[in-house]
C-alpha cells in the first residue's frame, strides 16, 4: 500500500487569493491523480499528472485555473487560482496501488470566502 | 458521457444485510470498484470486479454483471462502524476512476 499525506489539510482563503495544494507519496509511482469532491458530493476527477509532462486535464478544468506541477515520482502540486465561494471542495490526490486500487490523500478542504 | 448511478442513502440497523446497488453507462469498461468514505475522511477501497460474479472479502461481497451493466456491494452483520458513505466507481481503461454518485449509509441500533 502506499502511504500519501497532502498540506494544507484544511484552508480558509479570500476570493481572488491562490492556493497551492501539495501531495507527497512514500514510494515512486508513475501516475498521481487530483480528485475535486464539493460538499456532500461525489468524486470528479480534475487531472492526471505523470512526471516529465504536462497534466492531463478533464472536460471543465483547464490548466490555468488548475495549474499542477509534478517534479518527480513521489511529489506533486495543485493550484487553485483565483479562487472564487465555488471552488470551495475537498481535493484528494490519489496514486495507483496493486490490483486496480487507488490509494487516496487525506484530502484539503478548501474554504473561499 | 460516463455516469455511474447510486441510491442515495440507505437505512438498516445493526446485524442486518444491506446491498448497495450501482448501475453504470460508460465508453468502455474494465471493471467496477466500491470505495468506503466515512466523514472526514479519505475515500479507502473495499474491492473490485473485473469479471461477472460474485467477489467475497469478510464481511463485504461485490458482484458485477457486465451484460446489465449493474453491479452491487453486500454488507452483512451490519455494524456501526459500517456507517459512511460508499461509492462505485469504474475502470474505464484510462487508470483514472469515474466515481459514482454515492450512497450514504445510515446504520441504526
Amino acid at each position: 500500500s502506499a502511504v500519501i499525506s497532502q498540506k494544507p489539510s484544511r484552508d480558509i482563503c479570500q476570493r481572488g487569493t491562490s492556493l497551492t495544494i501539495q501531495c507527497q507519496v512514500d514510494s515512486q509511482v508513475t501516475m498521481m491523480f487530483w480528485y475535486r469532491q464539493q460538499p456532500g458530493q461525489s468524486l470528479t476527477l480534475i487531472a492526471t499528472a505523470n512526471q516529465g509532462s504536462e497534466a492531463t486535464y478533464e472536460s471543465g478544468f483547464v490548466i490555468d485555473k488548475f495549474p499542477i506541477s509534478r517534479p518527480n515520482l513521489t511529489f506533486s502540486t495543485l493550484t487553485v487560482s483565483n479562487m472564487s465561494p465555488e471552488d470551495s471542495s475537498i481535493y484528494l490526490c490519489s496514486v495507483e496501488g496493486l490490483q486496480e486500487t487507488q490509494y487516496f490523500g487525506p484530502g484539503t478542504r478548501l474554504l473561499v470566502l | 458521457g460516463q455516469s455511474l448511478e447510486q441510491p442515495s442513502e440507505v437505512t438498516a440497523v445493526e446485524g442486518a444485510i444491506v446491498q448497495i446497488n450501482c448501475t453504470y453507462q460508460t465508453s468502455g469498461f474494465y471493471g467496477l470498484s466500491w470505495y468506503q468514505q466515512h466523514d472526514g475522511g479519505a475515500p479507502t477501497f473495499l474491492s473490485y470486479n473485473a469479471l461477472d460474479g460474485l467477489e467475497e472479502t469478510g464481511r463485504f461481497s461485490s458482484f458485477l454483471s457486465r451484460s446489465d451493466s449493474y453491479g452491487y456491494l453486500l454488507l452483512q452483520e451490519l455494524q456501526m462502524k459500517d456507517s459512511a458513505s460508499y461509492f462505485c466507481a469504474a475502470d474505464t481503461g484510462r487508470r483514472a476512476l469515474t466515481f459514482g454518485s454515492g450512497t450514504r449509509l445510515q446504520v441504526q441500533p
